[in-house]
């Protein structure tokens, strides 16, 4: 089974400031199978990134997704207010899916 | 509107069982995967259960293997978690959460609002 470490854990930024956020695998994973999601306080999570790089519908350009083998990064060009929130990588394999512990984005 | 309602969260004490449903509204239910997850504030988001677009092949994690059982009824847009013996470490808020293929493939790109369920004596 894969576990997903994501660092760090807290990230504490200024809006306009670039957010860098880390995810790692246990072992080499395929780049289609990680994913980005934000989630909101009282709100569900929302799909943000998906096969390493690609943005979901209607997800702002300033965010962007890359990364190989057990090593991926979620960039925030320039925070936004809308932006503070928690961010979790997701994997599917072997017929499951895992999820990392999160990043949580603070306003410094 | 393309949504997902879920409903049947509560608390039961252990070892009861709980039976949780999802709606699914605007949009073909039939044509996509579609899962269960749940989030705790300890353990963050876990998956627990997928099921095909036919119901013909089903997958959970090994917490709840015997213990849930996800189906669907694709005549009214519907899915469903069955879930026995219910453990304090259960209790969590369930997400019914679509699984595309095609679009954005193994990952959840539509989510429901959630439904919790406690388990405590």
């Amino acid at each position: 089974e894969i576990v997903l470490t994501q660092s760090p854990g807290t990230l504490s930024l200024s809006p306009g400031e670039r957010a860098t956020l880390s995810c790692r695998a246990s072992q080499s994973v395929r780049s289609t199978y990680l994913a980005w999601y934000q989630q909101k306080p009282g709100q569900s999570p929302r799909l943000l990134i998906y096969g390493t790089s690609s943005r979901a519908t209607g997800v702002p350009d300033r965010f962007s997704g890359s990364g190989s083998g057990t090593d991926f990064t979620l960039t925030i060009s320039r925070l936004e207010p809308e932006d503070f929130a928690m961010y979790y990588c997701q994997h599917y394999g072997n017929s499951l899916f895992t999820f990392g512990p999160g990043t949580q984005v603070d306003i410094k | 509107e393309v949504q997902l309602v879920e409903s049947g969260g509560g608390l039961v004490q252990p070892g009861e069982s709980l039976r949780l449903s999802c709606a699914a509204s605007g949009f073909l239910f039939r044509t996509y995967w579609m899962s269960w997850v749940r989030q705790t504030p300890r353990e963050g988001l876990e998956w627990v259960a997928n099921i095909k677009e036919d119901g013909s092949d089903k997958y959970y994690v090994d917490s709840v293997k015997g213990r849930f059982t996800i189906s669907r009824d694709n005549t009214k847009n519907s899915l469903f978690l069955q879930m026995n013996s219910l453990r304090v470490e259960d209790t969590a808020i369930y997400y019914c959460a679509r699984a595309p293929r095609l679009t954005t493939p193994f990952t959840f790109d539509l989510w429901g609002q959630g439904t919790l369920v406690t388990v405590s004596s």
